[in-house]
Protein backbone atom coordinates (compact mmCIF):
# COMPACT_ATOMS: atom_id res chain seq x y z
CA UNK A 1 0.00 0.00 0.00
CA UNK A 2 1.49 3.36 -1.01
CA UNK A 3 -1.07 5.42 0.20
CA UNK A 4 -0.27 8.67 1.75
CA UNK A 5 -3.45 10.32 3.13
CA UNK A 6 -4.31 13.66 3.74
CA UNK A 7 -7.19 16.04 5.82
CA UNK A 8 -9.23 17.69 4.97
CA UNK A 9 -9.06 18.28 0.89
CA UNK A 10 -10.40 21.70 0.97
CA UNK A 11 -10.19 24.63 3.33
CA UNK A 12 -10.80 28.18 3.74
CA UNK A 13 -9.28 30.25 7.06
CA UNK A 14 -9.66 33.79 7.97
CA UNK A 15 -6.56 35.33 8.87
CA UNK A 16 -7.12 35.22 12.46
CA UNK A 17 -8.06 31.65 12.49
CA UNK A 18 -6.23 29.24 13.68
CA UNK A 19 -6.55 25.32 11.94
CA UNK A 20 -4.46 22.00 11.12
CA UNK A 21 -3.18 20.01 8.41
CA UNK A 22 -3.30 16.32 9.19
CA UNK A 23 -0.88 13.48 7.20
CA UNK A 24 -1.06 9.67 7.49
CA UNK A 25 1.19 6.87 6.43
CA UNK A 26 1.62 3.52 6.97
CA UNK A 27 4.15 2.34 4.83
CA UNK A 28 6.29 2.32 7.45
CA UNK A 29 8.29 5.27 6.24
CA UNK A 30 10.46 7.29 9.08
CA UNK A 31 10.60 10.31 6.79
CA UNK A 32 7.97 13.00 6.29
CA UNK A 33 7.17 16.14 4.38
CA UNK A 34 5.50 18.90 3.87
CA UNK A 35 5.54 21.02 0.82
CA UNK A 36 3.51 24.04 -0.44
CA UNK A 37 2.62 24.28 -4.11
CA UNK A 38 1.32 27.41 -5.76
CA UNK A 39 -0.35 27.46 -9.12
CA UNK A 40 1.37 26.36 -11.94
CA UNK A 41 4.98 25.83 -10.12
CA UNK A 42 6.39 22.75 -8.80
CA UNK A 43 5.89 21.89 -4.90
CA UNK A 44 8.18 23.93 -2.39
CA UNK A 45 9.91 22.27 0.13
CA UNK A 46 9.19 23.34 3.50
CA UNK A 47 9.85 21.33 6.49
CA UNK A 48 11.31 17.32 6.58
CA UNK A 49 10.78 15.04 9.92
CA UNK A 50 13.56 12.28 10.16
CA UNK A 51 12.70 9.56 12.85
CA UNK A 52 10.00 11.52 14.45
CA UNK A 53 12.22 14.69 14.62
CA UNK A 54 12.62 17.78 12.42
CA UNK A 55 15.63 17.69 10.56
CA UNK A 56 15.01 20.89 7.58
CA UNK A 57 13.15 23.43 7.88
CA UNK A 58 13.13 25.76 4.79
CA UNK A 59 12.65 28.80 6.56
CA UNK A 60 9.16 28.83 7.02
CA UNK A 61 7.55 31.96 8.79
CA UNK A 62 6.75 31.08 12.25
CA UNK A 63 2.85 30.77 11.23
CA UNK A 64 3.52 27.31 10.15
CA UNK A 65 3.95 25.25 12.55
CA UNK A 66 4.65 21.30 11.79
CA UNK A 67 4.52 18.82 14.56
CA UNK A 68 4.90 15.07 14.23
CA UNK A 69 3.33 13.14 16.93
CA UNK A 70 4.04 9.55 15.83
CA UNK A 71 6.11 7.94 12.92
CA UNK A 72 2.85 7.74 10.91
CA UNK A 73 1.71 11.03 11.62
CA UNK A 74 2.73 14.54 10.07
CA UNK A 75 0.62 17.47 11.27
CA UNK A 76 0.90 21.29 10.08
CA UNK A 77 -0.30 24.11 12.60
CA UNK A 78 -2.03 26.63 11.21
CA UNK A 79 -1.87 30.56 12.40
CA UNK A 80 -2.46 34.23 11.43
CA UNK A 81 -1.61 32.95 8.35
CA UNK A 82 -1.94 35.90 4.93
CA UNK A 83 -3.58 35.52 1.41
CA UNK A 84 -0.57 34.84 -0.14
CA UNK A 85 -0.34 31.64 1.91
CA UNK A 86 -2.94 30.46 -0.17
CA UNK A 87 -2.13 27.08 -1.88
CA UNK A 88 -2.03 23.19 -2.24
CA UNK A 89 -0.08 22.15 0.65
CA UNK A 90 1.11 18.10 -0.20
CA UNK A 91 2.15 15.67 2.23
CA UNK A 92 5.04 13.03 1.80
CA UNK A 93 6.65 10.00 2.99
CA UNK A 94 9.69 7.85 2.46
CA UNK A 95 12.21 5.68 3.51
CA UNK A 96 14.76 7.53 5.42
CA UNK A 97 17.40 8.14 3.23
CA UNK A 98 20.66 6.45 5.40
CA UNK A 99 23.93 8.87 3.11
CA UNK A 100 24.37 6.96 0.22
CA UNK A 101 20.85 6.34 -1.48
CA UNK A 102 17.98 8.82 -1.60
CA UNK A 103 14.76 6.99 -1.89
CA UNK A 104 11.31 8.38 -3.70
CA UNK A 105 8.72 10.70 -2.19
CA UNK A 106 4.92 9.24 -2.32
CA UNK A 107 3.07 11.99 -1.75
CA UNK A 108 -0.85 12.54 -0.84
CA UNK A 109 -3.65 14.34 -2.41
CA UNK A 110 -2.76 17.71 -0.95
CA UNK A 111 -4.85 20.06 1.06
CA UNK A 112 -6.32 23.25 -1.06
CA UNK A 113 -5.85 26.21 1.23
CA UNK A 114 -7.67 29.33 0.77
CA UNK A 115 -6.97 32.19 2.96
CA UNK A 116 -9.82 34.78 3.01
CA UNK B 1 23.83 24.04 -6.00
CA UNK B 2 21.74 21.37 -8.10
CA UNK B 3 19.38 22.43 -10.94
CA UNK B 4 16.49 20.67 -13.11
CA UNK B 5 15.56 22.22 -16.44
CA UNK B 6 12.24 21.29 -18.57
CA UNK B 7 12.75 23.49 -21.23
CA UNK B 8 9.28 22.80 -22.42
CA UNK B 9 6.17 24.31 -20.95
CA UNK B 10 3.73 22.91 -22.53
CA UNK B 11 3.45 19.69 -25.11
CA UNK B 12 -0.12 19.49 -27.18
CA UNK B 13 -0.19 16.07 -28.86
CA UNK B 14 -3.10 13.82 -30.18
CA UNK B 15 -3.89 10.40 -29.58
CA UNK B 16 -1.67 7.40 -29.79
CA UNK B 17 1.59 10.31 -30.91
CA UNK B 18 4.43 9.68 -29.23
CA UNK B 19 5.70 12.46 -26.88
CA UNK B 20 8.99 13.15 -25.36
CA UNK B 21 9.24 15.08 -22.50
CA UNK B 22 13.03 16.70 -22.04
CA UNK B 23 14.90 17.05 -18.46
CA UNK B 24 18.55 18.24 -18.02
CA UNK B 25 20.15 18.90 -14.75
CA UNK B 26 22.81 20.15 -13.05
CA UNK B 27 24.74 18.93 -10.29
CA UNK B 28 28.65 18.87 -8.38
CA UNK B 29 27.43 15.54 -6.85
CA UNK B 30 28.94 12.00 -8.18
CA UNK B 31 26.04 10.17 -6.39
CA UNK B 32 22.65 11.51 -7.02
CA UNK B 33 19.50 9.87 -8.49
CA UNK B 34 16.71 11.46 -10.61
CA UNK B 35 12.89 11.07 -10.56
CA UNK B 36 9.87 11.65 -12.48
CA UNK B 37 6.31 12.53 -11.11
CA UNK B 38 2.98 12.74 -12.86
CA UNK B 39 0.58 15.32 -11.59
CA UNK B 40 -2.94 15.05 -12.91
CA UNK B 41 -5.33 18.03 -12.25
CA UNK B 42 -6.61 16.24 -8.87
CA UNK B 43 -3.34 17.56 -7.75
CA UNK B 44 -1.52 14.17 -6.36
CA UNK B 45 2.04 13.67 -7.59
CA UNK B 46 2.51 9.99 -8.23
CA UNK B 47 5.88 8.58 -8.54
CA UNK B 48 6.91 7.29 -12.19
CA UNK B 49 10.76 6.42 -11.36
CA UNK B 50 13.93 6.81 -9.39
CA UNK B 51 17.48 6.04 -11.42
CA UNK B 52 20.68 6.47 -9.79
CA UNK B 53 23.76 8.17 -11.06
CA UNK B 54 25.79 4.56 -11.95
CA UNK B 55 22.68 2.99 -13.54
CA UNK B 56 22.60 4.65 -16.94
CA UNK B 57 20.79 1.25 -18.43
CA UNK B 58 17.45 2.73 -20.26
CA UNK B 59 14.10 1.48 -18.59
CA UNK B 60 10.49 0.73 -20.10
CA UNK B 61 7.73 0.20 -17.90
CA UNK B 62 4.40 -0.23 -20.24
CA UNK B 63 3.87 2.44 -22.53
CA UNK B 64 6.59 4.97 -20.88
CA UNK B 65 10.27 4.79 -21.17
CA UNK B 66 13.24 6.78 -19.83
CA UNK B 67 16.30 7.60 -21.53
CA UNK B 68 19.11 8.55 -19.07
CA UNK B 69 22.67 9.97 -20.71
CA UNK B 70 25.05 11.30 -18.34
CA UNK B 71 27.09 12.56 -21.14
CA UNK B 72 24.46 15.04 -21.40
CA UNK B 73 23.60 15.57 -18.09
CA UNK B 74 19.81 14.36 -19.57
CA UNK B 75 16.85 12.07 -18.44
CA UNK B 76 14.25 12.42 -20.90
CA UNK B 77 10.71 10.54 -20.90
CA UNK B 78 8.98 9.27 -23.42
CA UNK B 79 5.09 8.12 -23.73
CA UNK B 80 4.15 6.09 -26.72
CA UNK B 81 0.62 5.78 -28.49
CA UNK B 82 -0.53 8.47 -25.91
CA UNK B 83 -3.72 8.71 -24.52
CA UNK B 84 -6.41 11.26 -22.88
CA UNK B 85 -5.86 9.66 -19.16
CA UNK B 86 -1.76 11.05 -19.80
CA UNK B 87 -3.12 14.71 -20.21
CA UNK B 88 -0.67 16.22 -16.88
CA UNK B 89 2.05 18.20 -15.53
CA UNK B 90 5.22 15.72 -15.73
CA UNK B 91 8.42 17.22 -13.15
CA UNK B 92 11.62 16.04 -13.35
CA UNK B 93 13.35 16.32 -10.31
CA UNK B 94 16.92 15.76 -8.37
CA UNK B 95 18.01 14.46 -5.03
CA UNK B 96 21.68 14.25 -4.15
CA UNK B 97 22.91 12.13 -0.59
CA UNK B 98 24.95 14.01 0.90
CA UNK B 99 23.14 16.34 4.03
CA UNK B 100 20.35 17.10 1.66
CA UNK B 101 19.65 13.67 0.66
CA UNK B 102 15.87 14.55 1.64
CA UNK B 103 15.94 17.47 -0.68
CA UNK B 104 14.35 16.92 -4.07
CA UNK B 105 15.03 19.37 -6.50
CA UNK B 106 12.01 19.57 -8.78
CA UNK B 107 12.03 21.21 -12.61
CA UNK B 108 9.39 23.72 -13.18
CA UNK B 109 7.24 20.90 -15.29
CA UNK B 110 5.59 20.32 -18.70
CA UNK B 111 1.95 20.15 -19.03
CA UNK B 112 0.92 17.59 -21.53
CA UNK B 113 -2.10 17.73 -22.94
CA UNK B 114 -3.42 15.03 -25.14
CA UNK B 115 -6.62 15.52 -27.09
CA UNK B 116 -8.37 12.66 -29.24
Amino acid sequence: DTEVTQTPKHLVMGMTNKKSLKCEQHMGHRAMYWYKQKAKKPPELMFVYSYEKLSINESVPSRFSPECPNSSLLNLHLHALQPEDSALYLCASSHRPDGSVSYEQYFGPGTRLTVT
Amino acid sequence: AQKVTQAQTEISVVEKEDVTLDCVYETRDTTYYLFWYKQPPSGELVFLIRRNSFDEQNEISGRYSWNFQKSTSSFNFTITASQVVDSAVYFCALSGVTGGGNKLTFGTGTQLKVEL
